[in-house]
């Protein structure tokens, strides 16, 4: 069964730094790529960033360009996310989700989320 | 910036069908944008229902299907019942390995 389990979220103030988890069971984690999706609260999905499989391409929103980065390690099935220079607007439930091996999509399954909130 | 639009709520009668879009603020959605289809209950994390287009997601019911409809990505949801009133949402691929979730449509049936 293929799990992904978020975690790192928690209250944070104004130009902080988090940095999110997301460990993954059930498939061969090398084999995917993987991609960051939040939501604001009472708001819509926004799509956040993704990293290959092998680690050897990286993409990622405007809206988090050069303070957000994501890492992996496959040898521990884990998928990070490090937010700096944290604002208001970063506010939301993380989505960890695995995309598809055979089609482009950022997600065919989706984690539970962690919530990240930034307030001072 | 590219906005992708959805209507922002929708209205169906139980065993109804309807046809939910996802457009381009400018341009045509084409197979191109590998169009997906998310489904999601306040509170809960969304759930997959249809990704390049058209292929369903695992365990999904054949009631829900995707489709390119003139310009517009779309998602017919056919013999609607009480359990798919909840928000669905596409997300178009912009290249570069970047997405662009459309804003979301609440659907409501009744």
């Amino acid at each position: 069964e293929v799990q992904l389990v978020e975690s790192g979220g928690g209250l944070v103030q104004p130009g902080g730094s988090l940095r999110l988890s997301c460990v993954a069971s059930g498939f061969t984690f090398s084999s995917h790529s993987m991609h960051w999706v939040r939501q604001a609260p009472g708001k819509g999905l926004v799509w956040v960033s993704c990293m290959k499989g092998d680690g050897s391409f990286t993409a990622f929103a405007d809206s988090v360009k050069g303070r957000f980065a994501i890492s992996r390690d496959n040898a521990k099935n884990t998928l990070y996310l490090q937010m700096n220079s944290l604002t208001a607007e970063d506010t939301g439930v993380y989505y960890c989700t695995r995309g598809p091996t055979t089609v482009a999509s950022p997600a065919d399954y989706w984690g539970q989320g962690t919530l990240v909130a930034v307030s001072s | 910036q590219t906005v992708v639009t959805q209507e922002p709520s929708f209205s169906v009668s139980p065993g109804g069908t309807v046809t939910l879009t996802c457009a381009l603020s400018s341009g045509s959605v084409s197979t191109s944008y590998y169009p997906s289809w998310y489904q999601q209950t306040p509170g809960q994390a969304p759930r997959t229902l249809i990704y390049n287009t058209n292929i369903r997601s695992s365990g999904v019911p054949d009631r829900f299907s995707g489709s390119i409809l003139g310009n517009k990505a779309a998602l017919t949801i056919t013999g609607a019942q009480a359990d798919d009133e909840c928000f669905y949402y596409c997300v178009l691929s912009m290249g570069s390995g970047t997405w662009v979730f459309g804003g979301g449509t609440q659907l409501t049936v009744l």
